[in-house]
């Protein structure tokens, strides 16, 4: 099945500085990598995502990457703000017997310092 | 974007009792639902796949007579935790997904579920 592998697990950085996260993937068969917030005891909220076809994807300050053939993709965000503060998971998508699932990496605590 | 509820947001139950919590999609029809769990400060830890009309499908590890999945309409699938130990205490979210494959999931707010 997906192994997804997630780097760094915590990461700080200064207001208004860039923050990177990276993740790897197994299954060379997947073909969804979306990308989801979670603040402490909410649900996770999709923040951005990226469809096997592209390379990359913006959204305001948010990017995410797609390299295929090494199997990873990773999330930039810009001009960092204290309420990016949260947990980041990346997740690949999959299909196994005929299921399509998310296997989530295992996150990273993002810290702003104001 | 689409909407999925979830109940009891929290929940404290007994030992051996069992816990049911529902999943609903409010504004959309999801022929496919998923059970995560999620342990603290810890991933997302798919449970099982639960398809509308057909028997859910579980994660290796995850045993199915302890963890009661139904998926009885379009709009609803319901987890029933049988037999509660303390070690079930974690977070469970479930998550719903449009019709298609490689579609956006849409997650409930989660159940915290605490057994004494």
């Amino acid at each position: 099945g997906e192994n997804v592998e997630q780097h760094p697990s915590t990461l700080s950085v200064q207001e208004g500085d860039s923050a990177v996260i990276k993740c790897t993937y197994s299954d060379s068969a997947s073909n969804y990598f979306p990308w989801y917030k979670q603040e402490l005891g909410k649900r996770p909220q999709l923040i951005i995502d990226i469809r096997s076809n592209v390379g990359e994807k913006k959204d305001q300050r948010i990017a995410v990457t797609l390299n295929k053939t090494a199997k990873h993709f990773s999330l930039h965000i810009t001009e960092t703000q204290p309420e990016d503060s949260a947990v980041y998971f990346c997740a690949a998508s999959s299909r196994d017997f005929g299921n399509e699932k998310l296997t989530f990496g295992t996150g990273t605590r993002l810290t702003i310092i104001p | 974007g689409a909407v999925v509820s979830q109940h009891p947001s929290r929940v404290i139950c007994k030992s051996g009792t069992s816990v049911k919590i529902e999943c609903r999609s409010l504004d959309f029809q999801a022929t496919t639902m998923f059970w995560y769990r999620q342990f603290p400060k810890k991933s997302l830890m798919l449970m099982a796949t639960s398809n509308e009309g057909s028997k859910a499908t579980y994660e290796q590890g995850v045993e199915k007579d302890k963890f009661l999945i139904n998926h009885a309409s379009l709009t609803l699938s319901t987890l029933t935790v049988t037999s509660a130990h303390p070690e079930d205490s974690s977070f469970y979210i479930c998550s719903a997904r449009l019709a298609g494959w490689y579609n956006e999931q849409f997650f409930g707010p989660g159940t915290r579920l605490t057994v004494l």
